[in-house]
């Protein structure tokens, strides 16, 4: 179970806060993505990385910023979030971007967020 | 774009019953279909796919049957066990070039009462 990580597990913050989220994956993957989960509702992609290029944004607030610095780690920024950000935000990767086999993703424990 | 409907919303057997899980996707060039399990406080770890060359998957206890002609694809655990019990999703990509986007269902809360 260690083959996607992130931290921190847990994150608490006010809506004038700055916080990043980090994930790092070791399987060698060249995909990395960011979802939310909110409850009720389905996994939402927000951003997605193919070989430290970002190739979508799915419609996401600029208060959410990913930065990919390499194809090992993947984080988030967040700035002057609003309650409703307060989500489980969970990161994935995959080998490929997309096609045959190597399109499964895999996530890590993902960080719960709650914004006061 | 693609619109994945999941059913039931909570489903809940006894030990030993069988559990099935049904989506419906809307766009026609889908071809491959994952199944993902969230226990409680857990990362949704892959459990079964299946691509739009088969009709069938099958591993020990679990398979997934795809019916692409009417766009539906069902999830089957059998002689369920406590273990079980946790947050089903399914999703469906195009996959292939930029088709990498996976959509979700609402997902399924199953409990297996022992």
């Amino acid at each position: 179970e260690t083959g996607v990580t992130q931290t921190p597990r847990h994150l608490v913050m006010g809506m004038t806060n700055k916080k990043s989220l980090k994930c790092e994956q070791h399987l060698g993957h060249n995909a990395m993505y960011w979802y939310k989960q909110s409850a009720k509702k389905p996994l939402e992609l927000m951003f997605v990385y193919s070989l430290e290029e970002r190739v979508e944004n799915n419609s996401v607030p600029s208060r959410f910023s990913p930065e990919c610095p390499n194809s090992s780690h993947l984080f988030l920024h967040l700035h002057t979030l609003q309650p409703e950000d307060s989500a489980l935000y969970l990161c994935a990767s995959s080998l490929q971007l997309a096609g045959g086999s190597t399109d499964t993703q895999y996530f890590g424990p993902g960080t719960r967020l709650t914004v006061l | 774009g693609e619109n994945v409907e999941q059913h039931p919303s909570t489903l809940s057997v006894q030990e030993g019953d069988s559990a099935v899980i049904k989506c419906t996707y809307s766009d026609s060039a889908s071809n491959y279909f994952p199944w993902y399990k969230q226990e409680l406080g857990k990362r949704p770890q892959l459990i079964i796919d299946i691509r739009s060359n088969v009709g069938e998957k099958k591993d020990q206890r679990i398979a997934v049957t795809l019916n692409k002609t009417a766009k539906h694809f069902s999830l089957h655990i059998t002689e369920t066990q406590p273990e079980d019990s946790a947050v089903y999703f399914c999703a469906a990509s195009k996959g292939g070039g930029s088709n990498y986007k996976l959509t979700f269902g609402k997902g399924t809360l199953l409990t297996v009462n022992p």
